[in-house]
């Protein structure tokens, strides 16, 4: 079956800093990948994917991620944090049933940057 | 947010009682989505919806039932509450075209308290 680890609960970073927020992947097949930010009170809004091509998946807000296949991760980056940065992260992976597939959720990570 | 709204946004009920969340998109999107997060759960599908009249379960559909009568409205109903059912849900659409493939865009949710 196919599932997603996010292996931390919370992120703190200092603003200017880069950020990590790391995700790992289990799945048959290739990997389809997802990463979503959830700010308060708001639902989850699409940051970038991947689904073949480039390791290095450039997505909104500045953020990227990188597909590494012999680790089965999809970390999620940033090279100079902002405080309007900090949110809930959320990463997927498409599930492979059906037509479009669903998506399976990580449980998120609460990302904080401080001035 | 792709056009999507949800209805109520709020909403408290006591066990035992009906209750209908609805979805409605104005994108004419093919699939939709229903899902629940709850802390240390992040995001798990209830039930979703690939086409009018065609719906399907997800990992926690036990105690929901889900229609979908025309493309714009996928309704939720809780046939009869209980207090594992306060959450907030969320509806999503998913795009079919290549372009944003497997992307799926979320409604703003509903909080529900079963008292």
């Amino acid at each position: 079956a196919q599932s997603v680890a996010q292996p931390e609960d919370q992120v703190n970073v200092a603003e200017g800093n880069p950020l990590t927020v790391k995700c790992t992947y289990s799945v048959s097949g290739n990997p389809y990948l997802f990463w979503y930010v959830q700010y308060p009170n708001r639902g989850l809004q699409f940051l970038l994917k991947y689904i073949t091509g480039d390791n290095l998946v450039k997505g909104s807000y500045g953020f990227e991620a990188e597909f590494n296949k012999s680790q089965t991760s999809f970390h999620l980056k940033k090279p100079s944090a902002l405080v309007s940065d900090s949110a809930l992260y959320f990463c997927a992976v498409r599930d492979g049933k059906g037509s479009q597939g669903n998506l399976i959720f990580g449980k998120g990570t609460k990302l904080s940057v401080k001035p | 947010d792709a056009g999507i709204t949800q209805s109520p946004r709020h909403k408290v009920t006591e066990t035992g009682t009906p209750v209908t969340l609805r979805c409605h998109q104005t994108e004419n999107h093919r699939y939709m989505y229903w899902y629940r997060q709850d802390p240390g759960h992040g995001l798990r599908l209830i039930h979703y919806s690939y086409g009018v009249k065609d719906t399907d379960k997800g990992e926690v559909s036990d105690g929901y039932s889900v229609s979908r009568s025309k493309t714009e409205d996928f309704l939720l109903t809780l046939e009869s509450a209980t207090s594992s059912q306060t959450s907030v849900y969320f509806c999503a659409i998913g795009y079919g075209g290549s372009a944003r493939r497997y992307e799926q865009y979320f409604g703003p949710g509903t909080r529900l308290t079963v008292t």
